[in-house]
């Protein structure tokens, strides 16, 4: 099955730095991969995703990019900002059958003001 | 915010005891899924249900149950807690596998 790890397990940047987060996958069938944003005290949120078919997809401050090839893809943060502050999940599917999302362990992201 | 619910919100059980915990959608979602989330781990997939009466395990099933007799319910069961079942638990919802997940506000579940 799919494997999904996810680094760094915490990373603290100046506000107004940028922030990376990678995660890897070991299925190379996998095509959706999401990105949430959990909180203290939620649930987690989806912030973006990015399906196999394209490479990079941005949003405002945020963008994934993807290396099929690799295995691998990671989330961009830009002008943090201390509302950035959260763990951030990834997560890998294929899309075939019922297989469910598969979740890094996560990112606890500290923007220091 | 998707229309989820999880029942109740903070539980303290003693070990041996049953304990069920419940999730509600109004959004007509067809999947339902069950995390657990500890430090560490991040979320894991407990079980996990893509129709009424449809349900698969998860990664750590292991002490627990599911049960999804109508679209917008579904039930965790733990039969016999134990601590090691202390954990902050999620129902989750999707349209279909590959589309957002929304996640309900969460259980915190402990076993004494």
């Amino acid at each position: 099955g799919e494997n999904v790890e996810q680094h760094p397990s915490t990373l603290s940047v100046q506000e107004g730095d940028s922030a990376v987060i990678k995660c890897t996958y070991s299925d190379s069938a996998s095509n959706y991969f999401p990105w949430y944003k959990q909180e203290l005290g939620k649930g987690p949120q989806l912030i973006i995703d990015i399906r196999s078919n394209v490479g990079e997809k941005k949003d405002q401050r945020i963008a994934v990019t993807l290396n099929k090839t690799a295995k691998h893809f990671s989330l961009h943060i830009t002008e943090t900002q201390p509302e950035d502050s959260a763990v951030y999940f990834c997560a890998a599917t294929r899309n075939s059958g019922n297989t469910p999302l598969v979740f890094g362990k996560g990112t606890r992201l500290s923007v220091i003001a | 915010d998707a229309g989820i619910t999880q029942s109740p919100r903070h539980k303290v059980t003693e070990t041996g005891t049953p304990v069920t915990l419940r999730c509600h959608q109004t959004e007509n979602h067809r999947y339902m899924y069950w995390y657990r989330q500890d430090p560490g781990h991040g979320l894991r997939l407990i079980h996990y249900s893509y129709g009424v009466k449809d349900t698969d395990k998860g990664e750590v099933s292991d002490g627990y149950s599911v049960s999804r007799s109508k679209t917008e319910d579904f039930l965790l069961t733990l039969e016999s807690a134990t601590s090691s079942q202390t954990s902050v638990y999620f129902c989750a919802i999707s349209f279909d596998r590959v589309y957002e997940q929304y996640f309900g506000p969460g259980t915190r579940l402990t076993v004494t």
